[in-house]
């Protein structure tokens, strides 16, 4: 059972356009998500975190967004420029780690269109 | 500063073998952790070991199995291979855990025949 899906596989964005990518969690046990982004033949790269405390983070062209009663995160790219064409990993961990450590979606791969 | 190593990046084993996997963190970083990577179920939780123990695992089987050493580097076993383990295994390394931002190799492609 997937306890963080990311339902769009892939999305295309303008460059200069918001690209806003998506992240459903179940278990309400999870209270820290972090979103990573990945190139081809790379290790993920972190982007940015946010606490269950929050319902924003902002850094630079970044903003996470999380809403706790509808168990939804998203990720605001704006502008979006080239370089952001990736895949976008959300992730979410539980106090205390545990089997589920960290958790990820499948990823969305986001494109950016000239 | 030199990034998360892993050695090999491409191994081909088959079926039945066992097999090692190193990662390198980067310097500072007490903590490693483990993730397999399949286009089928995507990044999955390995393990995560800090200061020499293990301190949270994923749900895999007890094939699977790692260790840290003392200058945090550390390894992953797999014995008795099956064909499901093909796969991308990703290391990533941090000063403090899971939820500090955790820096990844490039990772290792295994291949099972």
């Amino acid at each position: 059972d997937q306890q963080v899906k990311q339902n769009s596989p892939s999305l295309s964005v303008q460059e200069g356009r918001i690209s806003i990518l998506n992240c459903d969690y179940t278990n309400s046990m999870f209270d820290y998500f972090l979103w990573y982004k990945k190139y081809p033949a790379e290790g993920p790269t972190f982007l940015i975190s946010i606490s269950s405390i929050k319902d924003k983070n902002e850094d630079g062209r970044f903003t996470v967004f999380l809403n706790k009663s509808a168990k939804h995160l998203s990720l605001h790219i704006v502008p979006s420029q080239p370089g952001d064409s990736a895949v976008y990993f959300c992730a979410a961990s539980k106090p205390g780690g545990g089997a589920d450590g960290l958790t990820f979606g499948k990823g969305t791969h986001l494109i950016i269109q000239p | 500063k030199a990034g998360v190593t892993q050695t090999p990046r491409y191994l081909i084993k088959t079926r039945g073998q066992q097999v090692t996997l190193s990662c390198s963190p980067i310097s500072g970083h007490r903590s490693v952790s483990w993730y397999q990577q399949t286009p089928g179920q995507g990044l999955q939780f390995l393990f995560e070991y800090f200061s020499e123990t293990q301190r949270n695992k994923g749900n895999f089987p007890g094939r699977f199995s790692g260790r840290q050493f003392s200058n945090s580097r550390s390894e992953m076993n797999v014995s008795t291979l099956e064909l499901g383990d093909s796969a991308l295994y990703l290391c990533a390394s941090s000063f403090s855990g899971l939820r500090d931002e955790q820096f990844f190799g490039p990772g290792t492609r295994l291949t099972v025949l």
